[in-house]
């Protein structure tokens, strides 16, 4: 059974950045995308940008285009999400999404548990 | 951008009550929309894709309908682990999700 499986929570301060991981435990990122979504505190889902990770391509929402970087490790089948210019706005869970590559509609079938970032000083 | 809408952005319901929730995408996405359910502290279960499959293991009192811009989300008879937020999300360009509908006892 595939897992998505998050680093742990993190705590940084205002203009630092944060890099979150998401392996793929019992299985591969062959055949998936990965996409990252954030949910502020009693708030809603929001999309980020995804990567293909056999392509090492990736793209963003338009509103974090320049401060996130979406990388994948093929040979540990691992995601990552880099965010910088932190501020207090950019606390929330962050989830790691899998969407199946050649699926006619994209749906994310399985998901992380989340890694709480907080931005705090 | 594709913007979603969801009513209503929340309820209040009785275990066995029929309950549907509409999704309104601002401009057509055919049929590439999902569903998804979220319990607090959890992450985003899916329920429904392509407006009305239904994701393998989920009960079939879940159902969804609609095309082009209007969607909505049924459950047939509500069950206590029923009560949860539902979000609509747009997959015709990369991915929007809409503000949610929370669900709550009566």
């Amino acid at each position: 059974q595939v897992q998505l499986v998050q680093s742990g929570a993190e705590v940084k301060k205002p203009g630092s950045s944060v890099k979150v991981s998401c392996k793929a435990s019992g299985g591969t990122f062959s055949s998936y995308t990965i996409s990252w979504v954030r949910q502020a505190p009693g708030q809603g889902l929001e999309w980020m940008g995804r990567i293909i990770p056999i392509l090492g391509i990736a793209n963003y929402a338009q509103k974090f285009q320049g401060r996130v970087t979406i990388t994948a490790d093929k040979s540990t089948s691992t995601a990552y999400m880099e965010l910088s210019s932190l501020r207090s706005e950019d606390t929330a869970v962050y989830y790691c999404a899998r969407t199946y590559m050649t699926t006619v509609t994209p749906h994310f079938d399985l998901w992380g548990r989340g890694t709480l970032v907080t931005v705090s000083s | 951008d594709i913007q979603m809408t969801q009513s209503p952005s929340s309820l209040s319901a009785s275990v066995g009550d029929r309950v549907t929730i509409t999704c309104r995408a601002s401009q057509s996405i055919s049929s590439y929309l999902n569903w998804y359910q979220q319990k607090p502290g959890k992450a985003p279960k899916l329920l429904i894709y392509a407006a009305s499959s239904l994701q393998s293991g989920v009960p079939s009192r879940f159902s969804g309908s609609g095309s082009g811009t209007d969607f909505t989300l049924t459950i047939s008879s509500l069950q206590p682990e029923d009560f949860a937020t539902y979000y609509c999300q747009q997959s015709y360009s990369t991915f929007t999700f809409g503000p949610g509908t929370k669900v709550d006892i009566k």
